[in-house]
């Protein structure tokens, strides 16, 4: 079965620095990918997905993934945190062994420093 | 634009005692899920529904029930509830089919925060 690994549940970052969080999945097939965001008692927000096609993929609020094939990772960047995004972060695959449901790693909660 | 919309919000229950959640979506959504979220373990796939009238077991569905009443609804039942049962209960819908998300984004409730004593 797929699974997901968020490398760190926890990163802190000043105000203006650069926001990594990591994702690795475990497949042999390119999956679908996606990055969800989770602010304080909300649901989860789309912030950006991966099909096919180009790997580097844009989302809101100035993030942007990178699907690498060979590394088995789709790593979430923003090249300068804002205090609005401090918030919890899950990455999610698309299980294709069983029946393209959703598999969430453990996520990374994003703490921004003033 | 309400999207998915869970009720209650939040709830306290004794363990023993039975309740429902609720979930209803306005995107005429063919799919819809359950999940349950716990710290440091991501979101686990209670149930699903692959369009009206069928459902499936997730990942981690002994101790629930569901029903997909409708197109639009799809609710959440614990019979009787335990403290392991504590947790943050997510609604979920999208246009994928065959109860898969495919390339298809999921859409969240707000979820209902549940605590059993």
């Amino acid at each position: 079965a797929q699974s997901v690994t968020q490398l760190g549940s926890h990163v802190s970052v000043s105000e203006g620095a650069l926001v990594l969080l990591r994702c690795n999945y475990s497949s042999s097939v390119p999956p679908y990918l996606f990055w969800y965001v989770q602010y304080p008692n909300q649901g989860l927000q789309l912030l950006l997905k991966y099909t096919t096609g180009a790997t580097l993929v844009k989302g809101i609020n100035g993030f942007e993934a990178e699907f690498k094939k060979s590394e088995t990772s789709f790593h979430l960047t923003k090249p300068s945190a804002h205090m609005s995004d401090a918030a919890e972060y899950f990455c999610a695959v698309s299980d294709l062994m069983r029946g393209n449901k959703l598999v969430f790693g453990a996520g990374t909660i994003l703490r921004v420093k003033s | 634009n309400a999207g998915v919309t869970q009720t209650p919000k939040f709830q306290v229950l004794k363990t023993g005692q039975s309740m429902t959640l609720q979930c209803a979506q306005d995107m005429n959504h063919n799919s819809m899920y359950w999940y349950r979220q716990d710290p440091g373990m991501g979101l686990r796939l209670i149930y699903y529904s692959a369009s009206e009238g069928t459902t499936d077991k997730g990942e981690v569905p002994n101790g629930y029930n569901v029903s997909r009443l409708n197109k639009r609804e799809f609710s959440l039942r614990l019979e009787s509830a335990a403290p392991s049962q504590t947790s943050v209960y997510f609604c979920a819908s999208n246009q994928g089919s065959g109860g898969g998300s495919g390339n298809q984004p999921q859409h969240f409730g707000d979820g209902t925060r549940l605590s059993i004593l």
